[in-house]
């Protein structure tokens, strides 16, 4: 059964840059079958789509983060990790990893990890 | 920047049956956008519900179903339990490797 599981820091500071890292297991990341996708969900908002990428290294962003958005995957450790650059208090928020099937399904999902950008 | 469109909020009666719908703010959605559905209840990561626009995700009961209604996307929950009280998000592929999320539809069970 694929599981996956989000880690990194739960506190960055404004104007610095946030890691996460999505372990994967049951599964491989090196499967040319579906894409590798994070999503964020700021405190009482609704769900929003950071970017996804393939096995091979080709990503997708969300046009609105896309300039402070870097995800990558080393299929050698079966992860993927995503970056996000000079951070805000708006980027507040849990932040999922998920399985992104082609044309959106996104399944299974991470347990998602809150990270607070606060000084 | 696209908008997807949901209801901000509904309400059922156990063992009724509501449909939640998903737009665009612009245009109209066809199973070319590839509607999906997840169910998210406070505190945990969403489930998928439906995905190119009325297949089920194992293990979801066939109470639920997906279709497309006039010029949006919709999820039908038949014979509504209380467990059914979330929120339900639908996503869009917009093409070019982009996908939208709704803002989200809290459903009442009451």
């Amino acid at each position: 059964q694929l599981q996956l599981q989000e880690s990194g820091p739960g506190l960055v500071k404004p104007s610095e840059t946030l890691s996460l890292t999505c372990s994967v297991s049951g599964g491989s990341v090196s499967r040319n079958t579906h894409y590798w996708g994070w999503v964020r969900q700021p405190p009482g908002k609704a769900l929003e789509w950071i970017g996804s990428i393939y096995y091979d290294g080709s990503t997708y962003y969300n046009p609105s983060l896309k300039s402070r958005v870097t995800i990558s995957i080393d299929t050698s450790k079966n992860q993927f990790s995503l970056e996000l650059y000079s951070v805000t208090a708006a980027d507040t928020a849990v932040f999922y990893c998920a399985r992104h099937f082609e044309h959106s399904l996104f399944d299974p999902w991470g347990q998602g990890i809150l990270v607070t950008v606060s000084s | 920047q696209t908008v997807v469109t949901q209801e901000p909020s509904f309400s059922v009666s156990p063992g009724g049956t509501v449909t939640l719908t998903c737009g665009l703010k612009s245009g109209s959605v066809s199973t070319t956008y590839y509607p999906s559905w997840y169910q998210q209840t406070p505190g945990q990561a969403p489930r998928a519900l439906i995905y190119n626009t009325d297949s089920r995700s194992s293990g979801v009961p066939d109470r639920f179903s997906g279709s497309i209604l006039g010029n949006k996307a919709a999820l039908t929950i038949t014979g509504a339990q209380a467990d059914d009280d979330s929120d339900y998000y639908c996503v869009l592929y917009m093409g070019s490797g982009i996908s939208v999320f709704g803002g989200g539809t809290k459903l009442t069970v009451l």
